[in-house]
């Protein structure tokens, strides 16, 4: 599975967008890019996943580029309830396993 | 349904001894995974399998750890003998594995392990 870089901490304003960026440059053409996030003392959680177009959901967007070498996750209205380490993967989507590798992620601070 | 269950939630258990920690998929999935959490290594997976089968096993620390899965409604993860360096939370997850059917995990609250 590809390698993947993310800032390690941001902050945001609750009730602003909180923009996470996520760079996969050496990601295949059958990859897909993942978001987990995991909220304190919990498991993770699934968030989001695209190929090549952007994807909305109710809990999140995900903005991919044209050359899908980096990724945007976006929280459109940031609450406290957001505040979590937030996970971007890439892999092979229903590839024997399904494997998951986690990297260090972008730990989120919703501040009031 | 009640999501994926872990049980203990919380393990203490001195150097030496067996600890056997317990999992419980989501009805109808056929994947299963274990992945451990240290502050030093993160998020690591340790063993899968699909549909009771392990398919992959090489992230298993070495020979004290084992895992089963008798049948598609439990499993667990077994330490003989724990050792302090032993001690993390330890997620199971579960999710579909077919071709056209989500994939995405989902994961138990996890269980706290310290080893004393």
């Amino acid at each position: 599975d590809a390698k993947t870089t993310q800032p390690p901490s941001m902050d945001c304003a609750e009730g602003r967008a909180a923009n996470l960026p996520c760079n996969h440059s050496t990601i295949s053409g059958n990859e897909y890019v993942y978001w987990y996030r995991q909220i304190h003392s919990q498991g993770p959680q699934y968030i989001i996943h695209g190929l090549k177009n952007n994807e909305t959901n109710e809990m999140a967007s995900l903005i991919i580029t044209e050359d899908r070498k980096s990724s945007t996750l976006i929280l459109p209205h940031a609450t406290l309830r957001d505040t979590a380490v937030y996970y971007c993967i890439v892999r092979v989507r229903g590839a024997a396993g399904n494997k998951l590798t986690f990297g260090g992620g972008t730990r989120v601070l919703v501040k009031p | 349904d009640a999501g994926v269950i872990q049980s203990p939630r919380h393990e203490v258990t001195e150097m030496g001894q067996e600890v056997t920690l317990r999992c419980k998929p989501i009805s109808g999935h056929d994947y299963l995974f274990w992945y451990r959490q240290t502050m030093m290594r993160g998020l690591e997976l340790l063993i899968y399998f699909n549909n009771n089968v392990p398919i992959d096993d090489s992230g298993m620390p070495e020979d004290r750890f084992s895992a089963k899965m008798p049948n598609a409604s439990f499993s667990t993860l077994k330490i003989q003998p724990s050792e302090p360096r032993d001690s993390a939370v330890y997620f199971c997850a579960s999710s579909w594995g077919l071709a056209g059917t989500p994939d995405e995990q989902y994961f138990g609250p996890g269980t706290r392990l310290t080893v004393t």
